[in-house]
């Protein structure tokens, strides 16, 4: 069974900076791109940013361009977001999201067929 | 970036009716590359539909999705309870993928 569980959310000033993980099991991680996806307080769902199996190819949201890291450690299955320089407008539920194949097609436009159950992010003084 | 545009914002139906979901691509959506999601309240979204008409595994017959170039449709036969949710599209033809909106079908 795949499972996706995110961790890291919380509370943040604006200007700070968080670490957000999303550990995977279930299937071959290194195998598929994953991607974050986010969903602020009532509102729709925007892609954030995606990674390629191997890790090669990273792609960005131009609103978190320069600003947010994505990356993974295939040796642990798990995948990180970086987020820096925070803003209000970032205060979301962020999602760990599986892609359907490996390549950098599928992180940087890809769609997903398993999603985490999110983490809370606030942006907040 | 491709804008979606989902119609109506809202669908008050009753169970056991037919609801037509729409969503509209600011540009045409290449190798109808549209997938569909549910998602129910403090859930995460599920994956209903790829390529735009493809059932995801484990997705009863009744949703179906069709369309292509910059008209896409999901459509529930038969309105089952557990299927009052919100509903959105997704275009992966281009980067960065986008989402539609939203419609969220509520019961009458």
């Amino acid at each position: 069974e795949v499972q996706l569980l995110e961790s890291g959310g919380g509370l943040v000033q604006p200007g700070g900076s968080l670490r957000l993980s999303c550990a995977a099991s279930g299937f071959t991680f290194s195998s598929f791109a994953m991607s974050w996806v986010r969903q602020a307080p009532g509102k729709g769902l925007e892609w954030v940013s995606g990674i390629s199996g191997s890790g090669g190819g990273t792609y960005y949201a131009d609103s978190v361009k320069g600003r947010f890291t994505i990356s993974r450690d295939n040796s642990k299955n798990t995948l990180y977001l970086q987020m820096s320089s925070l803003r209000a407008e970032d205060t979301a539920v962020y999602y760990c999201a599986k892609g359907m194949c490996s390549s950098n097609t599928c992180a940087r436009q890809g769609y997903f067929d398993y999603w985490g159950q999110g983490t809370l992010v606030t942006v907040s003084s | 970036e491709i804008v979606l545009t989902q119609s109506p914002g809202t669908l008050s139906l009753s169970p056991g009716e037919r609801a037509t979901l729409s969503c509209r691509a600011s540009q045409s959506v290449s190798s109808i590359n549209l997938a569909w999601y549910q998602q129910k309240p403090g859930q995460a979204p599920r994956l209903l539909i790829f390529g735009a008409s493809s059932r995801a595994t484990g997705i009863p017959d009744r949703f179906s999705g069709s369309g292509s170039g910059t008209d896409f449709t999901l459509t529930i036969s038969r309105l089952e309870p557990e299927d009052f949710a919100v509903y959105y599209c997704q275009q992966y033809g281009s980067s960065p993928p986008t989402f539609g909106g939203g419609t969220k079908v509520e019961i009458k």
